[in-house]
This record gives structure tokens, sequence and C-alpha cells, in this order.
């Protein structure tokens, strides 16, 4: 079964730098066929995709954010990280990572993590 | 404001018939598939529904999904307590380059 498991900081400050990292089990994350995204929801509102990375390193960013989003992935550890720079109080959020099945015309994500909360206060 | 657009909130009682509408656009739905994922108070969202109305094996088959040109919609019969949750539409839109979502829709079974 895959599973996914976000691991953080707990705590962030403003103008500081976010680090996640995403440890995958019960599959390969070096196998074809998906990417790997982060994907962040504020208290109370809704999804907003951050970006996803394939296991080759290809990523793919959400506009809005790609001037503050790094992603990288470690295949040895079966593990995709996720870091973003100058971050302010509109970064808090819950953070998922999820397993992205993608193809000509669809794009979704079957299998997500718990999440992990990070607030952003000084 | 989200991309995707859905009614804040919807309610049944147990046993009837929902639905929730995803509307949107030419350069996301008019063109790609359509997902529906299920948030249960305090937990992550989970896939409910894929590539417009496929289901996950785990899935119950009270839970259908369809789009029609720019919009999507899911439906659930047979309503049942546990089934009160963020509901929230999804997919990729071609002009923006980004994975795009509702704003999701609160379901109550009174």
């Amino acid at each position: 079964q895959v599973q996914l498991q976000e691991s953080g900081p707990g705590l962030a400050k403003p103008s500081e730098t976010l680090s996640l990292t995403c440890s995958v089990s019960g599959y390969s994350i070096s196998s074809d066929g998906y990417y790997w995204s982060w994907i962040r929801q504020p208290a109370g509102k809704g999804l907003e995709w951050i970006g996803a990375i394939y296991h080759s390193g290809v990523t793919n960013y959400n506009p809005s954010l790609e001037s503050r989003v790094t992603m990288s992935v470690d295949k040895s550890n079966n593990q995709f990280s996720l870091k973003v720079t100058s971050l302010t109080a509109a970064d808090t959020a819950v953070y998922y990572c999820a397993r992205t099945e993608y193809g000509a015309t669809w794009y979704y994500f079957d299998y997500w993590g718990q999440g992990t909360p990070v607030p952003v206060s000084s | 404001q989200s991309v995707l657009t859905q009614p804040p909130s919807v309610s049944a009682t147990p046993g009837q018939t929902v639905t929730i509408s995803c509307s949107g656009s030419t350069s996301n739905i008019g063109r790609n598939d359509v997902a529906w994922y299920q948030q249960l108070p305090g937990a992550a969202p989970k896939l409910l529904i894929f590539r417009n109305s496929e289901r996950p094996s785990r899935v119950p088959g009270r839970f259908s999904g369809s789009r029609s040109g720019t919009s999507a919609t899911l439906v659930i019969t047979g309503l049942q307590t546990e089934d009160e949750a963020d509901f929230y539409c999804g997919t990729w839109d071609n002009n923006l380059r980004t994975a795009v979502f509702g704003g999701g829709t609160k379901l109550s079974v009174l």
C-alpha cells in the first residue's frame, strides 16, 4: 500500500526558508508513471497546488510560487523535498505531499500524506 | 478566488441524493478530465473520482461523477451521516499551466 509522510520543522519564521520532506513507502519514486506533488491548504480554506517533481528531477511549479519554490528528489531514500523561501504569514498552511497521476488530459492526486501544519510566525 | 467554482455548501438527509457542481472554463474542464476529493473533518483529502467518472476500488458505488462541456458534477446517492465532509473538484488548467481546484463544498447530512 502506498503511503506518504511529511516531515518538517513545525514552525517557521517570516523571511526564512521552509524545508519539508515527504517519505514514500510501498512504492518506489524511481518508477515511471507518476509525478510527486506538494499541495497546501490554509486553515479553513481550499487547496493550492505548489508544484510537482518527477524522479528524473523534472519539475513543474505553480507560476504564482515559482520564484520562491524548489523541489528535489532523493531516490536512495525514496523521498522528495520542498523548499519555500522568503516566507510570510500568507504561507501558513497545512502542507501535503501526494502521488500524482498524469496523462494527456488528466492530472490528479491518488495518494496523499496526512499533512504537516506550518505556522509562519515570529 | 478559485479557478473552479463550487457551491459553498449543500445539505440533505440520510438516504437522499445530493449533487455538487463544479464550473470551469475551456482551458481547464473544457479540455481536461476532472477529479473529486473528499476531505473528512481533520483529515487529508482522499481521491474519490478520477477521469470524470472512474472510482478507486475502495470507493462505494454511491459516488459517481460526470463531465459535460466546462462543468462537472458529483452525485452521492443513499446519503450516510459519515459522508459529511468537504468535497473538492480539481483538474489541470492549460492556460495557467497549473493544477487547479474548486473552493470546496461542505456537505451536511442532517
